[in-house]
């Protein structure tokens, strides 16, 4: 069973805030929420992760809610070059690798 | 650049053939990842090597296998080569084995492999 759920696409505006939800219900006590990104082909690029409280740099904001079953990637002042597949993960507590699901295609427009 | 090196970049090979990925770690790093992209299969975890030992296997094939030198660099032997394996390679590197590695991954730019 996939451990996150995230919506299959969005859009957004050049230079809005562009949220992307992840719901992520069976998370477990030792697991992380971890956010990456993928660029047309290119390999994934590592966002930002967290456990339990809010985390932000330079890239992102990571909100997670106070139960952790959902979680949200907030990437401020999006541009064009934001657009790709946004993928949220679920990992740890005795995992041993990362396990990417669909990811949210993300289309930043003018 | 990401300092994960990856080569060569396209790789076309017909069925039945034999090729091997390399993949260079970023500098300090002692993990190593294997990852196959296929347009109807997503990213897929293959196996993993840390400092030179197998530390997880994933949905790897018999004919595929990896390995880790001492100078901790990768490849990812693929043989009897079949068309459905026509996917991006993707070799990622952290700096210890997953899950004490809390820093992320870091991506290479892959190796496309087309088999014909």
């Amino acid at each position: 069973d996939a451990k996150t759920t995230q919506p299959p696409s969005m859009d957004c505006a050049e230079g809005r805030a562009a949220n992307l939800p992840c719901n992520h219900s069976t998370i477990s006590g030792n697991e992380y929420v971890y956010w990456y990104r993928q660029i047309h082909s290119q390999g994934p690029q590592y966002i930002i992760h967290g456990l339990k409280n809010n985390e932000t740099n330079e890239m992102a904001s990571l909100i997670i809610t106070e139960d952790r079953k959902s979680s949200t990637l907030i990437r401020p002042h999006a541009t064009l070059r934001d657009t790709a597949v946004y993928y949220c993960i679920v990992e740890g507590g005795g995992g041993n690798k990362l396990t990417f699901g669909t990811g949210t295609q993300l289309k930043v427009e003018l | 650049d990401s300092g994960v090196t990856q080569t060569p970049k396209h790789l076309i090979t017909a069925t039945g053939q034999r090729v091997t990925l390399r993949c260079s770690p970023r500098s300090g790093d002692l993990s190593v990842y294997w990852y196959q992209q296929s347009l109807d299969q997503g990213l897929q975890f293959l196996i993993q090597y840390y400092n030179g030992e197998e530390r997880a296997k994933g949905n790897i094939l018999e004919r595929f296998s990896a390995q880790q030198f001492p100078d901790l660099h990768s490849e990812l032997n693929l043989s009897s080569l079949e068309l459905g394996d026509s996917a991006l390679y993707f070799c990622a590197s952290s700096v210890e084995t997953f899950p004490s590695s809390l820093y992320g991954y870091t991506f290479g730019s892959g190796t496309r492999l087309t088999v014909v």
